[in-house]
This record gives structure tokens, sequence and C-alpha cells, in this order.
């Protein structure tokens, strides 16, 4: 079964600090893919990045980082020099295939983390 | 270019009730996945229609449905409303079938009284 966990519940931090999300996910298959969105107190979800299984490179998008580890299942999510604005529930997902060849788009989605970023 | 859209908005029925709601995807995208969001169970996968074919399922009863139009636009129908089917109703879009990137629509606030 696939399963992704954020065990960061929320997170509180003063403007300017960094923060790191963590990112757990459980599947057997050797092909998948993973996403973080964010969603603001608005309630729609922006997608931030996706990536898959044979990309291991870590990627940098201005303020943000993410962290892709095999080894450890991780998929972690640095934010640099927070902001107010980055205050929203973020959440991790993983996307695996039907079958070899028959691709879905249902994303499994951990239960998400709370940012607060206080001024 | 224009986002996905959903509507209503917010939705207020009653039990026993059936709802529908609509997703319209972003121009040119071919697929449309729903999710149900809730405090306890949070985001959690309904269906997945593409060339208006259902290509995937999650685990909800059958009182839970939908289709997809040719035009890409799809709806989704609760019957017999149950007070737990209250919830954030959110629509994705994405190009095609498979892994690619989900864009969100704002979603639709059902309160099942």
């Amino acid at each position: 079964a696939q399963k992704v966990t954020q065990a960061q519940t929320e997170i509180s931090v003063v403007e300017k600090e960094d923060v790191t999300l963590d990112c757990v996910y459980e599947t057997r298959d050797t092909t998948y893919y993973l996403f973080w969105y964010k969603q603001p107190p608005s309630g729609e979800l922006v997608f931030l990045i996706r990536r898959n299984s044979f990309d291991e490179q870590n990627e940098i998008s201005g303020r943000y980082s993410w962290n892709f580890q095999k080894s450890t299942s991780s998929f972690n999510f640095t934010i640099t020099a927070s902001q107010v604005v980055d205050s929203a529930v973020y959440f991790c997902a993983l996307s695996v295939p039907l079958a070899p060849s028959s691709n879905t788009g249902k994303l499994i989605f951990g239960q998400g983390t709370t940012l607060q970023v206080k001024p | 270019k224009a986002g996905v859209t959903q509507t209503p908005r917010y939705l207020i029925k009653t039990r026993g009730q059936q709802v529908t709601l609509s997703c319209s995807p972003i121009s040119g995208h071919r697929s449309v996945s729903w999710y149900q969001q809730t405090p306890g169970q949070g985001l959690q996968f309904l269906f997945e229609y593409f060339s208006e074919t259902q290509r995937n399922k999650g685990n909800f009863p059958g009182r839970f449905s939908g289709r997809q139009f040719s035009n890409s636009r799809s709806e989704m129908n609760v019957s017999t409303l149950e007070l737990g089917d209250s919830a954030l109703y959110l629509c994705a879009s994405s190009l095609s079938t498979g892994s690619y990137e989900q864009y969100f629509g704002p979603g639709t606030r059902l309160t099942v009284t």
C-alpha cells in the first residue's frame, strides 16, 4: 500500500527564519512521482513541484528548495527566509501507476503541515 | 489562461437530498480528478476521468458518482446525502492522465444539515 506521512502537524516560525517541512512516503513501486502543494486560507491547492522517482537531484526555486532522498524515502521541503505570505497548509503527495504502462493521476496526500509565519 | 473553475462555491443541503457539482478544467486539459477534503480524513481521492472515461476510483460508496463530457468538463453527483458528506470538494485538471501536474480549483464547500 502507498502512504505519505507528514509528521509535523503544525510549525510556527518568525519571519526570516528557515523552515523545513518533512515528508516520508511508502511505496513498493519503482516508478512514482512526488508532489508538494500549498493550500492558503482561500482553500485552493497551489502546485509547487513534481519530481519523479528517477530524478534525485535537489531543486531550488527562489526561496524554496526540495531534498529528495530515496534511501530514506523522504522528500523534504525547505523555505528559506520565511515570509508571512508563506503561512499556509502544505501537502506532500505521491502518485503511482495503476499497472505497468498504465498511469493514473490519483494523488495520495499526507495529512498536511500547517505553517504559521509570524511577523 | 483561465484556471480551473468550480460551481457552485458553496452549497447547503439537507440529509437525503442529492447534489451535483461542476468542474471546468483548464483549456486544453483532458483529465479531471475529484478529491474530498475533511478535517478528519484529509484529502481523499474520489475519481479520475480522461476522455469521458473513468480511469480510477477511490474508496467511496456508490452514492458518489461522476462523469466527464466531450469538452472535458466534469460533474460529480452525491445521492442520498449524509451528514458526513459535508466537506470541501476539490477538482483538479491536468493535461492528460498519468502523473502530470494537477491544477486545482477553488473547491465547492458542501454543508449537509
